[in-house]
């Protein structure tokens, strides 16, 4: 089955600086990499996802990018704000099986 | 969330007990998902569904049982046999129409006692 690796675990940025987050997948067959935030208490909003056809796919200041001879897609967060501080989640799905597999999740720590 | 809601937010149970979480949905999405969160990891899925009356079970469904008699809802129900149940349970749909992306609810916390 599909295996996601995402680093770092923990990650802290000074305001106004960039973050950046990392997942490796294992199945070439997936196609569909969405990425969620994570607040204390709630469920998981998506965010941005990129499809296997595109290398690259931006909204305001979040952009994804797509390696997919690679097999690893990152998540890339500009001008950071205190309010960006969440728990990050990547995830990839494959077509065959239906089914998102998870990484493990970065805590990202804005510092004001 | 906004559209799927989970309740009750917090649960608490006794050993030996048999607990059910609620999901309910008004998106008209087809598929619906379980999932487990412990704290630092990712989500772990109990079981799915695609269809009404039709489920699946996924990578952890030892000690669970779901139904799915109307599109809108899929129950979960933790049974005695799940040795670990304290975890935060979350809800997910997929449309057909947009078959991969999920939409979380607000999830519900469980707590044996």
């Amino acid at each position: 089955g599909e295996n996601v690796e995402q680093h770092p675990s923990t990650l802290s940025v000074q305001e106004g600086d960039s973050a950046v987050i990392k997942c490796t997948y294992s199945d070439s067959a997936s196609n569909y990499f969405p990425w969620y935030k994570q607040e204390l208490g709630k469920g998981p909003q998506l965010i941005i996802d990129i499809r296997s056809n595109v290398g690259e796919k931006k909204d305001q200041r979040i952009a994804v990018t797509l390696n997919k001879t690679a097999k690893h897609f990152s998540l890339h967060i500009t001008e950071t704000q205190p309010e960006d501080s969440a728990v990050y989640f990547c995830a990839a799905y494959s077509g065959s099986a239906r089914q998102l597999t998870f990484g493990s999740g970065t805590q990202l720590t804005v510092l004001p | 969330d906004g559209g799927i809601t989970q309740s009750p937010k917090y649960l608490f149970r006794k050993e030996g007990q048999n607990v059910t979480l609620s999901c309910e949905q008004n998106l008209n999405h087809d598929a619906m998902y379980w999932y487990r969160q412990d704290p630092g990891q990712g989500l772990r899925l109990i079981y799915y569904s695609q269809i009404v009356n039709d489920f699946q079970k996924g990578d952890i469904a030892e000690g669970y049982s779901v139904s799915r008699e109307k599109k809108e809802s899929f129950p979960l129900t933790v049974t005695s046999a799940q040795k670990n149940p304290t975890a935060f349970y979350l809800c997910a749909t997929e449309s057909r129409l947009s078959t991969d992306t999920q939409y979380f609810g607000p999830g519900t916390r469980l707590t044996v006692l």
